[in-house]
């Protein structure tokens, strides 16, 4: 089983909204991921945790707050967005070895108005 | 230089023939290479990984690495209609406990009945 479980699949939200964004595997990985991919263009990473440690951070802006309360679960808080972070964000994670293979969630289709 | 290149496309190939797919990479350091495929609107599947120089299939699908010259490819034979999607070349360094994974902008495949 390869599977990480993204909800909600769909998320509209006006920029003054708070709201999370969820992630869950069972496949006892112990790194997780969160990238953001606009239309057209790759996957951009955003944060990585490792051992339930964030561990990468790619200057993402603080109204994006990520969280790892244990190792099957990850958490994206998002507040006061702006238009320009409506995006695909997808979750994946991996074994925290150096091979890495990543297996994605479905993803949240975020849109901000 | 961007850190992962691929050539955009749209690749264009009818069905059955032999799709090359190709990937230069800028950081001699990377360990570990993926090839993921992605349909519209979808997120990310994982087709093919590879860790050591030359080839390695699985399937339709061989993925070929060349670490001298910093380039990875992947053929489909026997293409399909239902191969035709976004194909992201995605590069890995491992670094004391972190992975750091870099996708290329994607190869846009189309086959054609």
């Amino acid at each position: 089983d390869t599977e990480v479980t993204q909800t909600p699949k769909h998320l509209v939200m006006g920029m003054t909204n708070k709201k999370s964004l969820k992630c869950e595997q069972h496949m006892g990985h112990r790194a997780m991921y969160w990238y953001k991919q606009k239309a057209k263009k790759p996957p951009e990473l955003m944060f990585v945790y490792s051992y339930e440690k964030l561990s990468i951070n790619e200057s993402v802006p603080s109204r994006f707050s990520p969280e790892c309360p244990n190792s099957s679960l990850l958490n994206l808080h998002l507040h006061a967005l702006q238009p320009e972070d409506s995006a695909l964000y997808l979750c994946a994670s991996s074994q925290a070895l150096a091979k890495n293979i990543q297996y994605f969630g479905a993803g949240t289709r975020l849109s901000v108005l | 230089q961007k850190e992962v290149e691929q050539n955009s496309g749209p690749l264009s190939v009818p069905e059955g023939a032999i799709a090359s797919l190709n990937c230069t990479y800028s950081d001699r350091g990377s360990q570990s290479f993926f090839w993921y495929r992605q349909y519209s609107g979808k997120s990310p599947e994982l087709i093919m990984f590879i860790y050591s120089n030359g080839d390695k299939e699985d399937g339709r699908f061989t993925a070929q690495l060349n670490k001298a010259s910093q380039y990875v490819s992947l053929l489909i034979r026997d293409s399909q209609p239902s191969d035709s999607a976004t194909y992201l070349c995605a590069v890995n360094k491992y670094i004391i406990g972190n992975n750091d994974m870099r996708f290329g902008a994607g190869t846009r495949l189309t086959v054609k009945p």
